[in-house]
């Protein structure tokens, strides 16, 4: 079995301040993970994901995570917010099994000017 | 680049009405997904298929079904529409197992509301 927790539904940032957006997983065997982005009115987008190779992943817009095992955490961070970051984030956890994508409940950024 | 296209975007229902979610990609993904997003509550996954004529069910299955004819078209059916089925649906596909750190790619989603 597996899940993956995001802390906190709500973030709020200024422009310009930093980006962290927490996700911990658990999982029986060596995961992926994936963090995906929703703009409003709109489909999801991949931004990153970690498949075992480095765990330090870069993804698009300047986001990036860093897959940590002893703390099962998979947080994205970005060094300086912009206004076009305001959206919906989510954090997802596969295992290597083959087990099916489970999705966490989503992390609303809101940036403000 | 059309990707994944879905249709219609919003729609109204009546309780008890049937309808059907349309969606195709041109990918040429054999991976095919519908996931269901409520409030709060992350993307739940209705019903999946690994090719054309194969189909299983996800998470939360219940009152609706699928067909796979053809790998483009990934059908989603609402039989006797309920309130609880009021959500906002995303159809997806894959090249392979999402679950295998395949990337998934998504539909821009189609409003559902059941009164």
């Amino acid at each position: 079995a597996q899940s993956v927790t995001q802390l906190g539904s709500h973030v709020s940032v200024s422009e310009g301040a930093l980006v962290l957006l927490r996700c911990n997983y658990s999982s029986s065997v060596p995961p992926y993970l994936f963090w995906y982005v929703q703009y409003p009115n709109q489909g999801l987008q991949l931004l990153l994901k970690y498949t075992s190779a480095a765990t330090l992943v870069k993804g698009i817009n300047g986001f990036e995570a860093e897959f940590k095992k002893s703390e099962t955490s998979f947080h994205l961070t970005k060094p300086s917010a912009h206004m076009s970051d305001a959206a919906e984030y989510f954090c997802a956890v596969s295992g290597t099994s083959g087990s099916r994508l489970t999705f966490g409940e989503g992390t609303q950024l809101t940036v403000n000017p | 680049n059309a990707g994944v296209t879905q249709t219609p975007k919003f729609r109204i229902l009546k309780i008890g009405q049937s309808m059907t979610l349309q969606c195709t990609q041109d990918m040429n993904h054999n991976y095919m997904y519908w996931y269901r997003q409520d409030p709060g509550m992350g993307l739940k996954l209705i019903y999946y298929s690994v090719g054309a004529g194969i189909t299983d069910k996800g998470e939360v299955p219940n009152g609706y079904n699928v067909s796979r004819s053809t790998t483009e078209d990934f059908p989603l059916r609402l039989e006797l529409a309920a309130p609880s089925q009021t959500s906002v649906y995303f159809c997806a596909s894959s090249p392979g197992q999402g679950s295998f750190g395949n990337t998934i790619y998504f539909g821009e989603g189609s409003w559902l509301t059941v009164v």
